[in-house]
């Protein structure tokens, strides 16, 4: 069964440090999405991306986030300066279709730990 | 703005017995829901989903859903709880706009044996 795969599965890292974290998409799906959960928190919405562009971004997608489809599998997310409070969870989902009709299918999840 | 709220944030049943997670519904016209289910280390995974139509939703791993309009509620039931269903449930509205879920703050299942 395709699957999204998301690596890597933790990452620890300083304050102030870039941070990439990397998504594979199921293959034939054309809608890409970030995610969050804040540890004891609810999933948050962070993003979507569709024809190689954003097509909605939450208030906590700021300029220090930016993602990216450098290639035709993967999908990236960057923080650039990392803050003790992006410790998360980041939930990577991809869609066949647009809109609520269309099922998100979301990956393992990249842990990160800001110190 | 849409929303979800789940009221029960950790229910623990025994295993063979029945279950019902509570999720309410503030949407401002027929809202689409769902039920997500998040085992430990595991991706979030869509156990079921409502449109439109039957109220009542049948899903995978013998989950079933109902729409209540008149009580804003769409809660997952299960008559049989298996010891692996422990994870963690999150019931999803969309969200303003069409491209994204609002998930509510997941309740949390533990099975007793």
């Amino acid at each position: 069964e395709p699957e999204v795969t998301q690596t890597p599965s933790h990452q620890v890292t300083q304050m102030g440090q870039e941070v990439i974290l990397r998504c594979v998409p199921i293959s034939n799906h054309l809608y890409f999405y970030w995610y969050r959960q804040i540890l004891g928190q609810k999933v948050e919405f962070l993003v979507s991306f569709y024809n190689n562009e954003i097509s909605e971004k939450s208030e906590i997608f700021d300029d220090q986030f930016s993602v990216e489809r450098p290639d035709g599998s993967n999908f990236t997310l960057k923080i650039r300066s990392t803050k003790l409070e992006d410790s998360a969870m980041y939930f990577c989902a991809s869609s066949e279709a647009q809109g609520a009709t269309g099922e998100l299918f979301f990956g393992e999840g990249s842990r990160l730990t800001v110190l | 703005a849409q929303s979800v709220t789940q009221p029960d944030i950790h229910i623990t049943v025994s295993e063979g017995a029945s279950l019902e997670l509570r999720c309410n519904y503030s949407y401002g016209a027929t809202p689409y829901l769902f039920w997500y289910v998040q085992s430990p280390g595991q991706g979030l995974q869509l156990l079921l989903k409502y449109f439109s139509g039957d109220t009542l939703v049948q899903g995978i791993k013998g989950f079933e859903a109902e729409f209540k309009r008149s009580q804003s509620s769409f809660n997952l039931r299960k008559p049989s709880v298996h010891w692996s269903d422990a994870a963690e449930y999150f019931c999803a509205v969309p969200g303003n706009a069409g491209n994204m879920l609002t998930f509510g703050g997941g309740t949390r299942l533990m099975v007793k044996p």
